[in-house]
């Protein structure tokens, strides 16, 4: 099985500030990585993917994020955030090897953009 | 093309009944799951279906049950409503197995 540790619940940040939304994981195979947006009263948007390759993911909206095998974390980043950046993101992770489409998910993390 | 439709958005129910939560996946997609998001928590997973068969099942008593329709809709049930039920339910479709589309949800709420 997998999990999923989004080290941050809240993270205030000004408005054109950079901010780092951090992930760990944990699972015993190799994974894909997905972070996900969640507006309020709205359903999951795919920010972006790892599937293999470059370790670093360019997004949606300006979020990148770097994959790190040993340290085991797929951090999300944006060096300047809007107004509009405010929601629920989550981190989530799916086994490679498996045909099932079940993704594990992190708690999510609440960025508040402050103008 | 429409996204992921699920129905109803809102719906109140009394602890002890049935609900009955539907969802339409993006046209071409074989494969639904279903996901319980409970307010501050990520969402967990309930049921994948593909192709009308039951491809996983998380961590939920039989008092959840789903199903897929040959147009690949599909039902998710749930009897015996307990308080912690209450929830925002979401649905995802996917073409491949790392590309899931959610919907906008049904937030189910028993009292």
């Amino acid at each position: 099985a997998q999990s999923v540790t989004q080290l941050d619940s809240q993270v205030p940040v000004f408005e054109e500030a950079p901010v780092e939304l951090r992930c760990n994981y944990s699972s015993s195979v190799s994974v894909y990585l997905f972070w996900y947006v969640q507006y309020p009263n709205q359903g999951l948007q795919l920010l972006l993917k790892y599937l293999s390759g470059s370790t670093l993911v360019k997004g949606i909206n300006g979020f990148e994020a770097e994959f790190n095998k040993s340290q085991t974390s797929f951090h999300l980043r944006k060096p300047s955030v809007h107004i509009s950046d405010t929601a629920e993101y989550f981190c989530a992770v799916k086994s490679r090897g498996s045909t099932l489409g079940r993704l594990y998910f992190g708690r999510g993390t609440q960025l508040t953009v402050w103008p | 093309d429409a996204g992921v439709t699920q129905s109803p958005t809102h719906l109140i129910k009394t602890r002890g009944q049935h609900v009955t939560l539907r969802c339409s996946p993006i046209s071409g997609h074989k494969s639904v799951s279903w996901y319980q998001q409970v307010l501050g928590q990520g969402p967990q997973f309930i049921f994948q279906y593909y192709e009308k068969e039951e491809r996983g099942r998380g961590n939920f008593p039989d008092r959840f049950s789903a199903r897929q329709f040959p147009n690949y809709s599909s039902e998710l049930n749930v009897n015996a409503l307990l308080l912690g039920d209450s929830a925002l339910y979401l649905c995802a479709s996917s073409l491949d197995p790392w590309r899931a589309f959610f919907g906008q949800g049904t937030r189910l709420t028993v009292v």
